[in-house]
């Protein structure tokens, strides 16, 4: 059973403020991710971290930040919402070694700016 | 670069077999194909590292062709739990990343 939480399952939010998307797991693993993605379109990667304090960009650009300052927590925060960046966020962890790409997602944060 | 999958969608009925492909024009490393119900997250169903490897989940099984870059899923005698949209994810050798395909959307009908 995966072990890996979002918080907010569900976010409305007015332009121009600023927000983070939490997500934790308990597994231990090195890797974890955020993918963006509208309903029924395919995932886009746009952050990804190898472990702490490694962070790097997706193939989808965005204007979210993200930090890994604990193995379990990896949170992306967006400074300034605007509507363009409503979608549904899914943050995901991996191990290392052969099961690297057997990828354990969180039930997501759907986000809406109004 | 992003994988290409086929078909876009398909519809079956209980019972019936499907195929669902994933090629991509770059050499590949290893395939993972995942499954994703509406308005759940992806779960993952099997990785295949190796060319030619074919990998076995009850009635859901997958073979990987390194050299034709490309992999298949295969549904044998559907079942209604079937529906769902299949992503496959690939990875370039020491890309550390994978890229997800488009997705395929199978509905299963009684």
């Amino acid at each position: 059973e995966a072990d890996i939480y979002q918080t907010p399952r569900y976010l409305v939010i007015g332009t121009g403020k600023k927000i983070t998307l939490e997500c934790s797991q308990t597994m231990g693993h090195d890797k974890m991710y955020w993918y963006q993605q509208d309903p029924g379109m395919e995932l886009h990667l746009i952050h990804y971290s190898y472990g702490v304090n490694s962070t790097e960009k997706g193939d989808l650009s965005s204007e979210s930040t993200v930090s890994r300052i604990r193995t379990e927590h990896f949170p992306l925060t967006l400074e300034s919402a605007r509507p363009s960046h409503t979608s549904q966020y899914l943050c995901a962890s991996s191990d290392v070694g052969p099961r690297t790409y057997e990828q354990y997602f969180g039930p997501g944060t759907r986000l809406t700016v109004t | 670069q992003q994988p290409v999958q086929s078909p876009q969608a398909v519809i079956l009925r209980e019972g019936e077999d499907a195929v669902i492909n994933c090629s991509s024009s770059k050499a590949l490393y290893s395939v993972h194909w995942y499954r994703q119900k509406h308005g759940e997250a992806p779960v993952f169903l099997m990785i295949l590292l190796k060319g030619g490897e074919q990998k076995g989940h009850e009635k859901i099984s997958a073979s990987f062709n390194e050299k034709k870059q490309q992999s298949s899923l295969y549904l044998t005698a559907s079942q209604l739990s079937y529906s769902g949209t299949y992503f496959c994810g690939t990875e370039i050798r020491y890309a550390g990343k994978s890229t997800f395909g488009d997705g395929t959307t199978l509905t299963v009908k009684p």
